[in-house]
């Protein structure tokens, strides 16, 4: 079974760009979410989609917004770019139905925004 | 809400050795637990987890124990490899707004685990 596949893995954009990520889940999970990672703040949890609807979100500014499709595929878009949006953006994707939390990681699209 | 954490930033430990791992959380609600795994260059790998009515469990060289009482818990990994060399993260439901759903995980900040051969 394939792995969470996430697009591009490397971005550079400029400071006031916007730019959107791409994450494939794993075939038949149903959701999907979206974690920054930088070295001074760790993991955070950006916001979580399920059945194309938002059903949790972080507390990042508006700039950051992400939506899923019919097949479950997820986008995050970060508009207005700041330099401290330079981080590795991990998608994470569940099937939502027993007991464990467990989720699978892509491995990540590497942001620099300069 | 929940806070986990990791009390130590880096560890370093003998290749054959057992590694102990530790990590504390705020929230004495919290019902589970997960360690996850993380390479360079990749993204977190799920390694085991556990639920509160739980004190112990065993995987595959590795064993998480929970004590609810002071709220920590720890990962053991027996006989470490070269290729345990990773970062480790605890984590638990329980960021930011969260609402009970399974994808909303906060993270403790990691523990680089380095194998000395």
């Amino acid at each position: 079974k394939a792995g969470v596949t996430q697009t591009p893995r490397y971005l550079i954009k400029t400071r006031g760009q916007q730019v959107t990520l791409s994450c494939s889940p794993i075939s038949g999970h149903r959701s999907v979410s979206w974690y920054q990672q930088t070295p001074g703040q760790g993991l955070q949890f950006l916001f979580e989609y399920f059945s194309e609807t938002q059903r949790n979100k972080g507390n990042f500014p508006g700039r950051f917004s992400g939506r899923q499709f019919s097949n479950s595929r997820s986008e995050m878009n970060v508009s207005t770019l700041e330099l401290g949006d330079s981080a590795l953006y991990l998608c994470a994707s569940s099937l939502t139905s027993g007991p464990t939390y467990e989720q699978y990681f892509g491995p990540g699209t590497r942001l620099t925004v300069t | 809400g929940e806070s986990v954490g990791l009390h130590l930033p880096t560890l370093s430990v003998q290749e054959g050795d057992n590694s102990i791992i530790n990590c504390a959380y705020s929230n004495s609600a919290s019902d589970y637990f997960i360690w996850y795994k993380q390479e360079s260059g990749k993204g977190p790998q799920f390694i085991i987890d556990i639920r509160s009515n739980m004190d112990k469990r065993q995987g595959q060289r590795v064993t998480v124990l929970l004590n609810k009482t002071v709220k920590h818990l720890s990962l053991q990994i027996a006989a470490t490899q070269p290729g345990d060399s990773a970062v480790y993260f605890c984590a638990a439901p329980g960021g930011p707004n969260y609402g009970g759903s399974q994808g909303n995980l906060i993270f403790g900040k990691g523990t680089k685990l380095s194998v000395k051969p």
